[in-house]
């Protein structure tokens, strides 16, 4: 089972509103990872949770707050979005170490309004 | 820093035609190398990685790639392409921390 998960696929929110993406998955992989990606543009690294430890934040704004509760889930709380934060967030994983393949969900489309 | 140039940013072929889409990295130690592809409104999917060993890799659906060290390159090649292969094709590079760093990626139109 080389399979990520991400809940919901598509999520509206206001700017005022607070929710959470979710990812999970049970192939043991002990990194785990956030990006977004915007139309047309490559995925931009976010964060990088390493045995359940933030490893890598690339200077994301505190309106993103990423959680890692266990070695399987992986969740992205937002809060006060801006419209320019409308992507698609991508939650990925592998097994800890440079040489592993990294895995990909499938997304969840975010729009701010 | 770390970082990943590929040069194309949009290639038009003909089926049956040859394709070289290219790659170059800089990054201040061991590497690895990966190329993703993602079809139209799909995720992102792994066509092929290096790690070490033979520099000429081939990856799922007649992809190959080859690294060369002394041009810092991993291009991506395909003998003859098929409408199928429209997609965006996205080159990455990580490190021993855990990294991913990708491409700005190059969108492949091939015309039946």
């Amino acid at each position: 089972d080389t399979e990520v998960t991400q809940t919901p696929k598509h999520l509206v929110m206001g700017m005022t509103n607070k929710k959470s993406l979710e990812c999970e998955q049970h192939m043991g992989h002990r990194a785990m990872y956030w990006y977004k990606q915007k139309a047309k543009k490559p995925p931009e690294l976010m964060f990088v949770y390493s045995y359940e430890k933030l490893s890598i934040n690339e200077s994301v704004p505190s309106r993103f707050s990423p959680e890692c509760p266990n070695s399987s889930l992986l969740n992205l709380h937002l809060h006060a979005l801006q419209p320019e934060d409308s992507a698609l967030y991508l939650c990925a994983s592998r097994l800890a170490g440079g040489q592993e393949t990294q895995y990909f969900g499938p997304g969840t489309r975010l729009l701010v309004l | 820093a770390q970082s990943v140039s590929q040069h194309n940013h949009h290639v038009i072929l003909s089926e049956a035609a040859s394709l070289e889409l290219g790659c170059n990295y800089s990054y201040g130690g061991t590497v690895n190398l990966f190329w993703y592809v993602q079809y139209p409104g799909q995720h992102l999917q792994l066509l092929l990685k290096y790690f070490s060993g033979d520099p000429l890799v081939k990856g799922i659906k007649g992809f190959e790639a080859e690294f060369i060290k002394s041009k810092f390159s991993f291009n991506l090649r395909k003998p003859s392409v098929q409408w199928s292969d429209t997609a965006e094709y996205f080159c990455a590079v990580s490190g021993h921390n855990n990294d991913m760093r990708f491409g700005a990626g190059t969108r492949l139109t091939v015309k039946p």
